[in-house]
């Protein structure tokens, strides 16, 4: 069976830092492109960035909000996913999901597996 | 970036009646080079993670019911739920993955009348 637990998930003052994990199973994690998704209260999905896979040399993309704070990286031996997150602000709360796409069937990068996510509190 | 914009916010259908969700991307997300539409629907109940219905605008994933169902191409989708059942009650968003940054709808909120 697949599974995705992100783990990690705490309160925070802004400004300060956290870590974020991501374990998985069930798929060949060394191959998938994997991707952080975080979702504010109330609010829609945001896509936050993507580490592709060691063979296509670990190509990191991050959502403009994020950019130059949030470091993605991944170890394939331990099959899990990172998420380094700093300087937050409160605009950075929200459940933080782990994800990647084409492990059901081949879709081209739509998002067929979710861990349950992980809550990250920015607030004084 | 790709806006997409849903429509309605909300709605309610009674049990078995239709349900139908439109989303609108500011660019096309056609991809001329396989014909394909990279978008895709996600349903979404309180607590957990969105759930991913169909993907190239009309296939749906494995194990989903074939009441619900996708249509549309280049900027203009709709998602159709056949006949609601109450498992149904859920929020919906549209998500495109032709181009990053990958960007969802602000989402549906589907309840029974």
């Amino acid at each position: 069976d697949v599974q995705v637990v992100e783990s990690g998930g705490a309160l925070v003052k802004p400004g300060g830092s956290l870590r974020l994990s991501c374990e998985v199973s069930g798929f060949t994690f060394s191959n998938a492109w994997m991707s952080w998704v975080r979702q504010p209260p109330g609010k829609g999905p945001e896509w936050v960035g993507r580490i592709k896979s060691k063979s296509v040399g670990e190509t990191l993309e991050y959502a403009a909000p994020v950019k130059g704070r949030f470091t993605i990286s991944r170890d394939d031996s331990k099959n899990t996913l990172y998420l380094q997150m700093d300087s937050l602000n409160t605009e950075d709360t929200g459940v933080y999901y782990c994800t990647t796409d084409s492990v059901v069937v081949f879709n081209g990068g739509a998002f067929d597996v979710w861990g349950q996510g992980t809550m990250v509190t920015v607030s004084s | 970036d790709i806006l997409m914009t849903q429509s309605p916010d909300s709605l309610a259908v009674s049990l078995g009646e239709r349900a139908t969700i439109n989303c609108k991307s500011s660019q096309s997300v056609l991809y001329s080079g396989n014909s394909k539409n990279y978008f895709g629907w996600y349903q979404q109940k309180p607590g957990q993670p969105p759930k991913l219905l169909i993907y190239w605008a009309s296939n749906r994933e494995p194990g989903v019911p074939d009441r619900f169902s996708g249509s549309g191409s280049g900027t203009d989708f709709t998602l159709t739920i056949s006949s609601l059942q109450a498992e149904d009650v859920a929020v919906y968003y549209c998500q495109q993955y032709y181009s990053i940054p990958w960007t969802f709808g602000q989402g549906t909120k589907v309840e029974i009348k």
